[in-house]
């Protein structure tokens, strides 16, 4: 089926530091997610964004997080600086349609931050 | 505001036992819903979903779910788990207007006792 492709699938970084978290989403899909997942629990929702725009975004969003989508390239979540607390596995997601779509997922990147 | 509720953490059960995990939902208007499955280290993928009609929908494995509106649940049931079915499960709940944003419930851990 349908892939969303993540790099790195780890990454290990000091706090202060900033990381960009690389999403390859499905061809055709237009629409794009990120979720943070602590302890294998709660996927919480991060951000949404279409048509190079920021839809949506919940208050774990901070001011640190951005996310873009250059020329179609990989949607990238950013954080700078990075905090203890942003150790948490990330997962992109990808849909095509707007309200009927399924979200495909990808396997998560894991951050921690030291 | 829209959320969902799963409100068992943890389900133990017997292989071939029948199960059913809760999931009720909070959202103004009509939802779509889905159950997703996340297995160790692997992102999520979509167990079945409801848009309308039939309030009984199948999905892979043998799991079905139903959903019934006048008690905001859409809980997943299964005749007879198997080991492999040990994995956590996530209920979610999307719009139906507009560009769709997708919430999950905490997760309910299931364990498969061979």
């Amino acid at each position: 089926g349908p892939k969303v492709l993540q790099i790195p699938s780890h990454q290990i970084i000091d706090m202060g530091q900033m990381v960009t978290l690389n999403c390859d989403p499905v061809s055709n899909h237009l629409y794009f997610y990120w979720y943070k997942q602590i302890l294998g629990q709660q996927m919480e929702f991060l951000v949404n964004f279409y048509n190079g725009k920021v839809m949506e975004k919940s208050k774990l969003f901070k001011d640190q997080f951005s996310v873009e989508r250059p020329d179609g390239s990989y949607f990238t979540l950013k954080i700078q600086p990075t905090a203890l607390e942003d150790s948490a596995v990330y997962f992109c997601a990808s849909t095509f349609w707007g309200t009927t779509g399924q979200l495909y997922f990808g396997e998560g990147s894991k951050l921690t931050v030291l | 505001a829209q959320s969902v509720t799963q409100p068992d953490a943890r389900v133990t059960v017997s292989e071939g036992a029948s199960l059913q995990l809760r999931c009720k939902y909070s959202y103004s208007g009509t939802p779509y819903l889905f159950w997703y499955v996340q297995y160790p280290r692997q992102g999520l993928q979509l167990l079945l979903k409801y848009y309308s009609g039939d309030p009984v929908v199948q999905g892979v494995n043998g799991f079905e779910a139903e959903f019934i509106k006048s008690n905001s649940s859409f809980h997943l049931r299964k005749a007879s788990v198997h080991w492999s079915d040990s994995a956590v499960y996530f209920c979610a709940v999307s719009s139906n207007t507009g560009y769709q944003n997708f919430y999950f419930g905490k997760g309910t851990s299931l364990t498969v006792i061979p």
